[in-house]
């Protein structure tokens, strides 16, 4: 997880409320990626940006916001949290040649 | 759509052994294939990746290869060690151009334990 970092690492939070994770990176990669990863289902993509303010859906997007106002910063929205949105969350960034860099993830609890 | 399978779903060796897992893809037009390490609660750990074009990857105790007209790619590693326990994932980039082309697909992993 080498210039990525997560934040919160781990985040409790009540059906209903909003919920943003951050996703920060130190070497100016143009790519980056939110995925989530749950049993049964393996890690799904949920949204990816191609630059600032250029971003798209994945696999699994309802629910979910993204927005990147610097090249660093990636940001991952709930706009409303739901129990099935538990889950573990990852950042990943893709450096030329040496395909995916994953960060050290956010373990997310709906309640 | 890709679809990425890997068998077995769970692996025990005793150490020393050899061993292989597999990863199979039902699309061929990759761009390249990642090999991935996930240790209990951790993140992903970069292992091997081999480009399209590429036959294998070699890293220490580890060696990937790719056959991508069977749609196969392999991780072999040599004489297990239990640290080497872990979830190992398969993923693969696809082939076509455009911003949406950098998405990986994941296969589900291999949950392997090496006992002592």
């Amino acid at each position: 997880d080498a210039g990525i970092t997560q934040s919160p690492r781990h985040k409790v939070t009540e059906t209903g409320t909003p919920v943003t994770l951050r996703c920060h990176q130190t070497e100016n990669h143009r790519y980056m990626y939110w995925y989530r990863q749950d049993p049964g289902h393996g890690l799904r993509l949920i949204h990816y940006s191609y630059g600032v303010k250029d971003t798209d859906k994945g696999e699994v997007s309802d629910g979910y916001s993204v927005s990147r106002s610097k090249t660093e910063d990636f940001l991952l929205t709930l706009e409303s949290a739901t129990s099935s949105q538990t889950s573990v969350y990852f950042c990943a960034i893709t450096r030329t040649g040496d395909g995916y860099t994953f960060g050290s993830g956010t373990r997310l609890t709906v309640v | 759509k890709q679809e990425v399978t890997q068998i077995p779903a769970a692996l025990s060796v005793p150490e020393g052994e050899n061993l292989v897992l597999n990863c199979s893809f039902t699309d061929s037009a990759i761009y390249n294939l990642q090999w991935f390490r996930q240790d209990p609660g951790k993140g992903l750990t970069s292992l091997l990746l081999i480009q399209s074009s590429q036959r294998e990857q070699t890293s220490g105790r580890l060696n990937a290869s790719l056959d991508k007209s069977s749609g196969r790619s392999t991780l072999y590693i040599a004489a297990s060690q239990p640290g080497d326990s872990a979830t190992y994932l398969c993923a693969v980039r696809e082939g076509y151009s455009g911003a949406g082309s950098y998405q990986l697909t994941f296969g589900k992993g291999t949950k392997l334990s090496v006992i002592p």
